[in-house]
C-alpha cells in the first residue's frame, strides 16, 4: 500500500539557520513528489514538485528537494530560514497514470522559527 | 485574487443537521476536489469531479455528497454531520493534467 512518512512532527529552527524535513514514501514504482504549505487557517500552497529529470528542483520561496530514489526520499530544504516561513509542511505523491487529485499526503511537519 | 473561493470560512452546525459547504472557482478548471482535514492530520480526498463526472473515494462516508452544478461552482453536503466530521474542509481545482492543484483557503466546521 502507498504511504507517505514525515518523520518530525514539530522542528524549530533559528532564524537564519539552515533547514531540512524529511520525507519518506512507499509506492510501487516513482510516483510523483510534491511538497505543499499551510499557513495556519489558509489553504495548501503548492512549494515545489518532481515528475522527471534533474533530481534536484528548485521551488517558490528559495526551498529546493532532493529525489533519491535509492533511499524514496524527497527532503524538502532551505539554506536559510525567515520567520515568514513558519507553517505546516506536507509531503504528497500521487502515481504516474493515476486520477488527477488522489493525492497521498504525509502527516506534516509543523515549522516553528525562533526569531 | 483569490482563485479558489470557498464560504463559509467558518461554519457551525448542529448534531445531525444538514450543512452545505461552498466552492467557487475563476480559473475555469475542469477538476474540483473536496478534501476534509482532521486537526493535526494530512488532507484526505473525499471526491473529486471531473467535469460532470463524479469521482467518490471507496472510504467516503455515504453522509457527504457533493453538486456541480456548473464549472465554477462546487458543494459538499453533509446530510447529518456528527462530531467526527469536524474539519478543515479543502476545494481545489486542476486543469486536468498532474501540474498543480489550487487550493481554497478552507471552511473550518464545528459540529455542536
Amino acid at each position: 500500500a502507498q504511504s507517505v512518512t514525515q518523520p518530525d512532527i514539530h522542528i524549530t529552527v533559528s532564524e537564519g539557520a539552515s533547514l531540512e524535513l524529511r520525507c519518506n514514501y512507499s509506492y510501487g514504482a516513482t510516483p510523483y513528489l510534491f511538497w505543499y504549505v499551510q499557513s495556519p487557517g489558509q489553504g495548501l500552497q503548492l512549494l515545489l514538485k518532481y515528475f522527471s529529470g534533474d533530481t534536484l528542483v528548485q521551488g517558490i520561496k528559495g526551498f529546493e528537494a532532493e529525489f533519491k530514489r535509492s533511499q524514496s526520499s524527497f527532503n524538502l530544504r532551505k539554506p536559510s530560514v525567515h520567520w515568514s516561513d513558519a507553517a505546516e509542511y506536507f509531503c504528497a505523491v500521487i502515481g504516474r497514470g493515476s486520477t488527477l487529485g488522489r493525492l497521498y499526503f504525509g502527516r506534516g511537519t509543523q515549522l516553528t522559527v525562533w526569531p | 485574487d483569490a482563485m479558489v473561493i470557498q464560504n463559509p470560512r467558518y461554519q457551525v452546525t448542529q448534531f445531525g443537521k444538514p450543512v452545505t459547504l461552498s466552492c467557487s472557482q475563476t480559473l475555469n478548471h475542469n477538476v474540483m476536489y473536496w478534501y476534509q482535514q482532521k486537526s493535526s492530520q494530512a488532507p484526505k480526498l473525499l471526491f473529486h469531479y471531473y467535469d460532470k463526472d463524479f469521482n467518490n473515494e471507496a472510504d467516503t462516508p455515504d453522509n457527504f455528497q457533493s453538486r456541480r452544478p456548473n464549472t465554477s461552482f462546487c458543494f459538499l453536503d453533509i446530510r447529518s454531520p456528527g462530531l467526527g466530521d469536524a474539519a478543515m474542509y479543502l476545494c481545489a481545482t486542476s486543469s486536468g493534467t498532474n501540474e498543480k492543484l489550487f487550493f481554497g483557503s478552507g471552511t473550518q466546521l464545528s459540529v455542536l
